[in-house]
């Protein structure tokens, strides 16, 4: 029983690059969740889903896309990478009890 | 949208002494309020949470309690130990964290042998 797992835990892009962070759980819950978390402000949401099929932005969602085509996996986009975009991803994901349960983190760096 | 503050930002205490951290909340909504605790290098992790209708809980050496009326919400920490050096971070919730949690900004605990 892995619980949530991110990858890669590093990544360095270079500015207007694109790319993927992974994150799988096999607690077969069905709300997963993504996060950011920059120095003095927390963790801050960016988007969730509460179901295969279903997602919705959370507080800072711009320049990320989700898509949630199965219960386990749940891919964050960044499109067109930014320096504000630097930061640690962390995926969480929960059911019904409301606990989340934590990847270890993305570290992302965009020069 | 919900606002959190926590406070303080660093708390540094020596072993055995006790710790307590503070969090106002904004939404008279919110009905969830859980404590997470981060080790360095890994993700949050749950240590004791608090729903509306109870004032205080307590777990071995950690209690958190809530007062709804001036909203807000206090973790205490007792015997203090060193592995309790972490950064912990409050969060609420209106929908018991099933949707969406709103965190503190954290206070890094430092215990000190």
């Amino acid at each position: 029983n892995a619980g949530v797992t991110q990858t890669p835990k590093f990544q360095v892009l270079k500015t207007g690059q694109s790319m993927t962070l992974q994150c799988a759980q096999d607690m077969n819950h069905e709300y997963m969740s993504w996060y950011r978390q920059d120095p003095g402000m927390g963790l801050r949401l960016i988007h969730y889903s509460v179901g295969a099929g279903i997602t919705d932005q959370g507080e800072v969602p711009n320049g990320y896309n989700v898509s949630r085509s199965t219960t386990e996996d749940f891919p964050l986009r960044l499109l067109s990478a930014a320096p504000s975009q630097t930061s640690v991803y962390f995926c969480a994901s929960s059911h019904n009890t409301g606990e989340l349960f934590f990847g270890e983190g993305s570290r992302l760096t965009v020069l | 949208g919900e606002n959190v503050e926590q406070h303080p930002s660093t708390l540094s205490v020596q072993e055995g002494d006790s710790a307590v951290i503070k969090c106002t909340y904004s939404d008279s909504a919110s009905n969830y309020f859980p404590w997470y605790k981060q080790e360095l290098g890994k993700g949050p992790q749950l240590i004791i949470d608090i729903r509306s209708n109870v004032g205080e809980k307590k777990d071995q050496r950690i209690a958190v309690t809530l007062n709804k009326t001036a909203k807000h919400f206090s973790l205490h920490i007792t015997e203090t130990q060193p592995e309790d050096s972490a950064v912990y971070f409050c969060a609420a919730s209106t929908d018991t964290g099933r949707r969406a949690l709103t965190f503190g900004s954290g206070t890094r605990l430092q215990v000190q042998p």
